[in-house]
């Protein structure tokens, strides 16, 4: 199994309140992704790093922003949870930003609510 | 823009019975193909994937899929379910080259009965 550690696994908290998700890794992919899960529709790319302290948008930034100041970590933070952010979110890395040969691997998923 | 279709949010199969999950897509240009699964509790894993090539595309734990470029799909079969098939089929597909582009369908979750 590729060594993805996501943390928080779960979190509750509060309408308002910042919220940080922490995607660890230790297998030196350059690539990495944030995504959420909502019933209905699949997976939606949130944001994206493409090394070291290079990141950019995916389709569902709004609200979120994340950093990456070492390879193997890539937080995500919300710096004010609202309810339309309740969700699970998955971390995933890829050796290659290649569709064809940059096989996906993702952590375990980290369960936000928010009240 | 490209969009993915499971027909189906649960699935509902007995020991033994085939398999038959159900993506078709949007784009009038052959993409990447993906089929990923969710097992409870754990994160995403690739099942198996189209690229070029041959269109039946075989992948783990005896499952298959056919790129059918006429009819936009790209099913999922297996022959006899097992009951460890028990999980969410996420089928995904690329409107470009990157892993970036990636468009996912909303999943189908396999039930198994015994």
């Amino acid at each position: 199994d590729a060594g993805i550690t996501q943390s928080p696994r779960h979190k509750v908290t509060e309408t308002g309140t910042p919220v940080t998700l922490r995607c660890h890794q230790t297998e030196n992919h350059r690539y990495m992704y944030w995504y959420r899960q909502d019933p209905g529709h699949g997976l939606r790319l949130i944001h994206y790093s493409y090394g070291v302290k290079d990141t950019d948008k995916g389709e569902v930034s709004d609200g979120y922003s994340v950093s990456r100041s070492k390879t193997e970590d890539f937080l995500l933070t919300l710096e004010s949870a609202t309810s339309s952010q309740t969700s699970v979110y998955f971390c995933a890395i890829s050796e290659s930003p290649d569709a064809n040969t940059g096989e996906l691997f993702f952590g375990e998923g980290s369960r936000l609510t928010v009240l | 823009a490209q969009s993915v279709t499971q027909l189906g949010s649960h699935v509902s199969v007995s020991e033994g019975a085939l398999v038959l999950l159900r993506c078709n897509y949007s784009s009038s240009v052959p993409p990447y193909l993906f089929w990923y699964v969710q097992y409870p509790n754990q994160g995403l894993q690739l099942l198996l994937k189209y690229t070029t090539g041959a269109t039946l595309v075989k992948g783990i734990n005896g499952f298959e899929a056919e790129f059918k470029k006429s009819e936009t799909s790209f099913h999922l079969t297996k022959p006899s379910a097992h009951m460890s098939d028990a999980a969410e089929y996420f089928c995904a597909v690329s409107e470009g080259d990157s892993n970036y582009q990636l468009i996912w369908g909303a999943g189908t979750k396999l039930i198994i009965k015994p």
